[in-house]
Order: structure tokens, then sequence, then C-alpha cells
């Protein structure tokens, strides 16, 4: 299983950009990257999801290098409200494929300040 | 219901004793997780249903743990004796396809303290 590692705390103002990398040094072939975000008291929720270049929707973006052993989450002009836990994953996405138990690092909390 | 649904959302219980959580996936989600998260901590995988496949158990700390799956919908993990390292959150994910992904909700958790 590849496992992840992300800078534990990261602090921003309103309406800057905040970029987070999480490194994944022996990701295999068929494992997709995939970012949750998680507030306090909630379960996590899917923010975006790649498996190589660049994926842009609504809410980030997601970098990642030819070689994939890491990968950037882009928050475009954050607000108060983004201030959460930030997590990084990394899973096959093969339907039948073994080891699906995808692991959660321990996340990098993201203070957004006024 | 719209969402996974956890109950209860908060159990207190004594140490050595038995306790159930329970999960209600999003209806026709056949991907069922079980995570729990310490205090500041983050998730750690316990176990996966995946339709009518064996589950992946590999992540359940000891042998005090179990879960099941029936019907492929509602899911109970149970901790037998209970102790006060068990106390977390404990939080249920389904998702109509594996692995994790944009159709995947988790539910709002399960709060246990062992006292």
């Amino acid at each position: 299983l590849a496992k992840t590692t992300q800078p534990i705390s990261m602090d921003s103002y309103e309406g800057q950009e905040v970029n987070i990398t999480c490194s994944h040094n022996n990701i295999a072939t068929n494992d997709y990257i995939t970012w949750y975000q998680q507030f306090p008291s909630q379960g996590p929720r899917f923010i975006i999801q790649g498996y190589k270049t660049k994926v842009t929707n609504e809410v980030a973006s997601l970098f990642i290098p030819a070689d994939r052993k890491s990968s950037t989450l882009s928050l475009p002009r954050v607000s108060l409200s983004d201030t959460a836990v930030y997590y990084c994953l990394v899973g096959v996405a093969k339907i039948k494929a073994a080891g699906n138990k995808l692991t959660f690092g321990g996340g990098t909390r993201v203070l957004v300040k006024p | 219901g719209a969402g996974v649904s956890q109950s209860p959302s908060n159990k207190v219980t004594e140490k050595g004793k038995d306790v159930e959580l329970r999960c209600d996936p999003i209806s026709g989600h056949t991907a069922l997780y079980w995570y729990r998260q310490s205090l500041g901590q983050g998730l750690e995988f316990l176990i996966y249903f995946q339709g009518n496949s064996a589950p992946d158990k590999s992540g359940l700390p000891s042998d005090r743990f179990s879960a099941e799956r029936t019907g492929g919908s509602v899911s109970t993990l149970t901790i037998q004796r209970t102790q006060q390292e068990d106390s977390a959150v404990y939080l249920c994910a389904s998702s109509p396809r594996v692995p994790l992904g944009p159709e995947a909700f988790f539910g709002q958790g399960t709060r246990l303290t062992v006292v």
C-alpha cells in the first residue's frame, strides 16, 4: 500500500491560494490519488481525484507530475470556511482488485485567517 | 435516506462492556467501509465490504472487533469487552464502487467513549 506524507499544518489568509503537497513515493501503477476534506465533528468529504497530469473541478485543482510520486492540491482564493483537515489518499481503482483498504494519513490542518 | 446514517451519534460505555455501532449506507451502494478516528488523528481503516465478496478485515485491531453487513445494506460494527483505547469516532462510508471517490459519502460518525 502506498504510504502518504503531508505537512501537518498550514496557515493562510482569506483570498490566498493554498497548495498542499502529498508525497507517495511507492504509488502503484493502478493507484489513483484522492483528496478529502474534513470539518470538525463531520465525516470526510470528497474533493478531487486524479491519476496523472492535472484535474480541475469547481472546488480545487490537482497537479500530478509525470512520476506520480507526489501530488499537489490547490485551493484557489480560500475563505474562512475552507479551514479544515485535508487528507491525501492513494489506492487502486480496479473494482476487483485486492487491497482496497485506502489509508488516510494524518492529514494537513489548514487554518484560514481573516 | 439521503445520506449515510450512523447510530448512535454518541455512546458512553463502561470498560469491559460490548457495544454495537450501526451504519445505514446510501441505498444501492455496494461498497461499505468502517474507519476509526482517534482525537486529533487521521482515519484508521478497519474493515471493508464489497457486494457479496468476503469482507477485507485486515484493519481490525483485535479479535474483539467484528463487523457484519446484512443483506448487502446495513452494517453493524461490534466491539466486545471494550477498552479505554477503543475510545474514538467510528466513521462509516459507502460508495457505489471502489475505491472511495466522488460518489462515496461518509456518515457523521459515532463518538465512542469508554470510561
